[in-house]
């Protein structure tokens, strides 16, 4: 069974940064690309980020590129977010994805 | 940037109802869209990928249809597990793009 595990979410303050986590288990994962999604409070899912299987190609969504780094290790099935610069409006539920396969996210509250 | 248009905004129904939503895309996708609901307080659930295929498990009364601009959720009759939220999401191009979401309600 594909199952994706977020973690890292907590309350940071505006300009702060921090690492989200996903630990990915039931497919291989060298060999899938993944994406990052969100939720903000209220509102539709919005897509993040994406990387591909080998690491070497990263795509960001506008409101993100230059702050969020999207990074994975396949020796741990891992796929990690490095959010810097962080904003009142990246307050929300991140979730990693593979292949229409949501993790239970884990939630960044960006607040003074 | 893909804009998709989904629509309605809202519904309401009844049990055992056959229900349509639809979504139209600012240009061809082809057939690179999927289909969600998603509940309060949980992550979206996907039911259709490729515009037309179902997702293993979902169940078979969830069907879609279209390519190019023009796609279709229907809902073949109703349960009471099927109120929730509906969003279409198109993966043709970055950045992928959802539409505004239909929200199902009861009647």
């Amino acid at each position: 069974e594909v199952q994706m595990v977020e973690s890292g979410g907590t309350l940071v303050q505006p300009g702060g940064s921090l690492r989200v986590s996903c630990v990915a288990s039931g497919f291989i994962f060298s060999t899938s690309e993944v994406n990052w999604f969100r939720q903000a409070p209220g509102k539709g899912p919005e897509w993040v980020s994406r990387i591909s299987s080998d690491g070497s190609d990263k795509r960001y969504a506008d409101s993100v590129r230059g702050r969020f780094s999207i990074s994975r290790d396949n020796s741990k099935n891992s796929l990690y977010l490095q959010m810097n610069s962080l904003r009142v409006e990246d307050t929300a539920v991140y979730y990693c994805v593979r292949r229409g396969c949501w993790g239970q996210g884990t939630l960044v509250t960006v607040s003074s | 940037d893909i804009q998709m248009t989904q629509s309605p905004s809202s519904l309401s129904a009844s049990v055992g109802d056959r229900v349509t939503i639809t979504c139209r895309a600012s240009q061809d996708i082809r057939n690179d869209l999927g289909w969600y609901h998603q509940k309060p307080g949980k992550a979206p659930k996907r039911l259709i990928y490729g515009a037309s295929s179902l997702q293993s498990g979902a169940p078979s009364r969830f069907s879609g249809s279209g390519s190019g601009t023009e796609f279709t959720l229907t809902i073949s009759s109703l349960q009471p597990e099927d109120f929730a939220t509906y969003y279409c999401l198109q993966y043709n191009a970055y950045p992928f793009t959802f539409g505004q979401g239909t929200k199902l309600e009861i009647k």
